[in-house]
């Protein structure tokens, strides 16, 4: 089976930066997806790492350690805007079509 | 404009009247889900589709059935609601796999069984 964590909640000052950390435990890793979800709207895609290392798309950023099942997600610059639901899901080829597996997301809070 | 479509939005229903929540992408999508998002328990899969005329049971099937006759629509059906199923609902679709882009949401359906 799979078991994604991530922390709650956590608050953050415009224009600074937060990093939002997801573990988890899956027997045929595939991919991790990082989601944006504001309160009472779909989830969006944010980014995508199915390698080792850092990728970065403007002021967002992953990185994915497989060996010890770590991901993080890097928010720069933040903007009241980002204040939402951070969504990490596991892809596994050992569920049927590569399933996600999603975590329970971390709410971050923008203040000014 | 690719998109996800669900409907209603907004449900209020009483407990035991059958329901139907539609989606429909217009991006041929082979893979289509159906998810129901709770508070403190996070997204969960309730059924999904690979292709046309195959669905398969996700993590929490029980209460719901689905159907898929053509490609573009995935109806979830709810033969008689339950308070217990008081959640948002998400259709979500995507390429077989999901490739690098995961999948594509639809903006969800609130339900309240009473």
């Amino acid at each position: 089976g799979q078991n994604i964590d991530q922390p709650t909640e956590m608050t953050a000052t415009e224009g600074a930066i937060v990093q939002i950390n997801c573990t988890y435990q899956t027997s045929g890793f595939n991919g991790l997806f990082w989601y944006q979800q504001h309160a009472g709207e779909a989830p969006t895609f944010l980014s995508y790492n199915v390698l080792d290392g850092l990728e970065e798309k403007g002021r967002f950023s992953s990185f994915l350690s497989r060996s010890k099942g770590y991901s993080y997600l890097l928010l720069k610059e933040l903007q009241m805007k980002d204040s939402a639901s951070y969504l990490c899901a596991v892809r596994d080829h050992q569920r049927g079509n590569n399933r996600l597996a999603f975590g329970k997301g971390n709410q971050v809070v923008v203040i000014p | 404009e690719a998109q996800v479509t669900q409907n209603p939005r907004y449900l209020i229903t009483v407990t035991g009247k059958k329901l139907t929540v539609t989606c429909s992408q217009n991006m041929n999508h082979e893979y289509m889900s159906w998810y129901r998002q709770d508070p403190g328990l996070g997204l969960r899969q309730i059924y999904y589709s690979m292709n046309v005329e195959v669905t398969d049971k996700g993590d929490v099937p029980e209460g719901y059935k689905v159907s898929r006759k053509e490609k573009r629509n995935f109806p979830l059906i709810l033969e008689s609601p339950s308070p217990n199923q008081t959640s948002l609902y998400f259709c979500a679709s995507s390429l077989p796999g999901q490739g690098m882009n995961g999948y594509t949401f639809g903006s969800g359906t609130r339900l309240t069984v009473v």
